[in-house]
């Protein structure tokens, strides 16, 4: 089944050590998408590509990067993980950016700690 | 800018009740609206949907109508499930020839439904 994998599940980090998050998507969509979901809290996008451009949110932190090495790939880079980077991160994908019929598909996210 | 209300939770209902979460919205222009369902340790999955003023969405028998006139998208289904335990999130994404058009989601509504 064409899906959208993020691993690991659970990733345990040490303050200010480098972490990375892997996205992979079966779905050979143009779009791939970075959320971060604190406890209770919303879904907020922290940056996305549309194929080989990056576009960042104003407000996400200079700590997280992206990389995306091909279409199927895209990784979350957190250069410095502070205590409160701890959450929920989830990658979505989507088929392009613009059509009210587009839809974003999630991974189950990777639940990152930091000690 | 966008912002999406959703009532506030925690919301437990015995099994076969009849299930009502609130949404509202405010939007500069003309949204597509969703709801999102995460189950426990997943991502988050497309309910259902809706793109412009009186539709409706349905699927897994629940339903939610698109009004304009009061800006919300409330959730109903009329006989709910153990199943159905999970967190729900409604979100808005404008409409617009430019593209890039993002998600806005509320904080989620999480129900537990008891046998």
């Amino acid at each position: 089944d064409a899906m959208v994998i993020q691993n690991p599940r659970y990733q345990v980090t040490q303050f200010g050590k480098p972490v990375t998050l892997s996205c992979s998507q079966t779905l050979n969509h143009n779009v791939m998408y970075w959320y971060q979901q604190k406890s209770s809290q919303a879904p907020k996008l922290l940056f996305h590509y549309y194929d080989k451009d990056f576009n960042n949110e104003a407000d996400t932190p200079d700590n997280f990067q992206s990389r995306r090495p091909n279409t199927s790939f895209c990784f979350l880079d957190i250069r410095s993980p502070g205590l409160g980077d701890a959450a929920m991160y989830l990658c979505a994908t989507s088929r392009d950016l613009a059509s009210s019929y587009n839809e974003q598909f999630f991974g189950p996210g990777t639940r990152l700690t930091v000690l | 800018g966008n912002s999406v209300t959703q009532m506030e939770g925690p919301v437990t209902l015995s099994e076969e009740a009849f299930l009502t979460i609130n949404c509202t919205y405010t939007a500069t222009g003309y949204p597509s609206l969703f709801w999102y369902v995460q189950y426990p340790g997943e991502g988050l999955q497309l309910l259902l949907k809706a793109t412009k003023a009186d539709d409706k969405g349905s699927n897994k028998g629940f339903e939610a109508t698109y009004r304009k006139e009061t800006t919300s998208f409330h959730l109903e289904k009329g006989s709910v499930q153990v199943s159905d335990s999970a967190v729900y999130f409604c979100a808005l994404r404008e409409n617009s020839n430019f593209g890039n058009e993002k998600l806005t989601f509320g904080t989620g509504t999480r129900l537990t439904i008891i046998p």
